[in-house]
């Protein structure tokens, strides 16, 4: 299965700032097919980007995906407090669908 | 707006067969749809163990395949997924979904609140 390891493991940024996720492909992910997803504690994971670069509905264009192949980024522009949360790449262009294990981007 | 919710036991123990049930309001089951089930361990993290689309294909996760099924009742607008055999490592929080599309190359765009499952002795 396709492993997907994600850096750095924890981020500490202050509000305003840009944060810059990185997604890494064991192998090639086949047209893009890569997601990200937010979870905040206590909460299911929710759906920011798919398709790599798409974003999903009502998710604000701060938050931006790029990347092709094996490489991956998210990028939130600017942090707003709510941002602050887990964040995970999950590929599934390949059975099994298999997930990274996340970045924490936490309060500086 | 779909809204899915899942229910079951908390607390098992080794060896019992663990049955979960999402039910789901605001979209029909039976639209060409995924819906399916992940698991997050503190260990482990996300793990998906398997989709179903509506009268057509299931399938699971390699490595929880010979103990898994998945299941839909459309009369009732829910799906269920059966583990047999739980050990410790079967402790997570369970998650139904919805995926994003009909393909089964998909991710989930909706989610349930989640479920605890502690399997203990």
């Amino acid at each position: 299965e396709i492993v997907l390891t994600q850096s750095p493991g924890a981020l500490s940024l202050s509000p305003g700032e840009r944060a810059s996720l990185s997604c890494r492909a064991s192998q090639s992910i086949s047209s893009d097919y890569l997601a990200w997803y937010q979870q905040k504690p206590g909460q299911a994971p929710r759906l920011l980007i798919y398709g790599a670069s798409t974003r999903a509905s009502g998710i604000p264009d701060r938050f931006s995906g790029s990347g092709s192949g094996t490489d991956f980024t998210l990028t939130i522009r600017r942090l707003e407090p709510e941002d602050f949360a887990v964040y995970y790449c999950q590929q599934y262009g390949w059975s099994p669908q298999t997930f990274g294990q996340g970045t924490k981007v936490e309060i500086k | 707006q779909v809204q899915l919710q899942e229910s079951g036991p908390g607390l098992m123990k080794p060896s019992e067969t663990l049955s979960l049930t999402c039910t789901v309001s605001g979209s029909s089951i039976r639209i060409p749809y995924y819906w399916g089930w992940v698991r997050q361990t503190p260990g482990k993290g996300l793990e998906w163990i398997g989709s179903f689309l509506h009268s057509g294909t299931t399938f699971y996760s390699p490595s929880l395949k010979s103990r898994v099924t998945i299941s839909e009742d459309t009369s009732k607008n829910q799906f269920s997924l059966k583990l047999s055999s739980v050990t410790a490592a079967d402790t997570a929080v369970y998650y139904c979904a919805r995926a994003g599309s009909g393909s089964y190359r998909h991710w989930f765009d909706s989610w349930g609140q989640g479920t605890l499952v502690t399997v203990s002795s």
